[in-house]
C-alpha cells in the first residue's frame, strides 16, 4: 500500500524550463512534507519542506505548492539548470501521538534530466 | 556537518550468507533509520529505532533484523540473503522525530 503517490516517474525538461513533480497522500495523520534530491552515487538530501497549515514555500529557485483539502503537494523548479538533474522524492512525516511519530514515508521517486 | 557513514558502498553476496551492514552516525542523534531503495518503489522503511536497544518495524521487515548496541551504530542484518534482496539500502539519522533526516550515501546489495 502506497501511502504516498508521486508523479511522474521521469520527467525531461530544457534549461530554463519549469519542471513540476506532483504528491498525493491518504493518512491525515501526516504533519510535515519534505522534498528530497538525490544525486546519482549519494544519498538524498533534504531540498526544502512545508508543514500543511501553509499553501506555499519557496525557498531559491524550489517552490512547494500544498493543497489541504485535496491532500496533494507538489515541487515546482524555477528556471531550472542542468546541475538539478536528479531524483526527487517527496515524502510525509506522521506526526505526534503515535508510535510512528516522525516516520517518513516516501514516494516512489521522479527522475529529473534537464537539458542544455 | 552531520555525517552519516555506511561501511560498504558496494557488496557481493551469496544466497543463504548472513550479511551484516553497519551504519555509523557522529552527531549523537537519537533517531535512527534503515530504508531500501528500489527503482519505481522509492524507499522504504525496513526497520528504525529511537533509542539504545529500542527498536520498531518499519513496512518491511520481513527478512530483516537489527541491533543497537550504542547511540551512534544501528546495524542491519540480513539473517539468510535472499536475491529479492538485492537493492539500495540507506541508513539515516535525526536529533529527534521531529527534526530533518541526514542520510548516508547507501551500500548497494547483490546478492547472487
Amino acid at each position: 500500500q502506497q501511502q504516498v503517490k508521486q508523479s511522474p516517474q521521469s520527467l525531461i525538461v530544457q534549461k530554463g524550463g519549469i519542471p513540476i513533480i506532483n504528491c498525493a497522500y491518504e493518512n491525515t495523520a501526516f504533519d510535515y512534507f519534505p522534498w528530497y534530491q538525490q544525486f546519482p552515487g549519494k544519498g538524498p538530501a533534504l531540498l526544502i519542506a512545508i508543514r500543511p497549515d501553509v499553501s506555499e514555500k519557496k525557498e531559491g529557485r524550489f517552490t512547494i505548492s500544498f493543497n489541504k483539502s485535496a491532500k496533494q503537494f507538489s515541487l515546482h523548479i524555477m528556471d531550472s539548470q542542468p546541475g538539478d538533474s536528479a531524483t526527487y522524492f517527496c515524502a510525509a512525516r506522521r506526526g505526534a501521538g503515535g508510535t510512528s511519530y516522525g516516520k517518513l514515508t516516501f514516494g516512489q521517486g521522479t527522475i529529473l534530466t534537464v537539458h542544455p | 556537518d552531520v555525517k552519516v557513514t555506511q561501511s560498504s558502498r558496494y557488496l557481493v553476496k551469496r544466497t543463504g550468507e548472513k550479511v551484516f551492514l553497519e551504519c555509523v552516525q557522529d552527531m549523537d542523534h537519537e533517531n535512527m533509520f534503515w530504508y531500501r531503495q528500489d527503482p519505481g518503489l522509492g524507499l522504504r522503511l525496513i526497520y528504525f529505532s529511537y533509542d539504545v536497544k529500542m527498536k520498531e518495524k518499519g513496512d518491511i521487515p520481513e527478512g530483516y533484523s537489527v541491533s543497537r548496541e550504542k547511540k551512534e551504530r544501528f546495524s542491519l542484518i540480513l539473517e539468510s540473503a535472499s536475491t529479492n534482496q538485492t537493492s539500495m539500502y540507506l541508513c539515516a539519522s535525526s536529533s529527534t522525530p521531529n527534526t530533518e533526516a541526514f542520510f548516508g550515501q547507501g551500500t548497494r546489495l547483490t546478492v547472487v
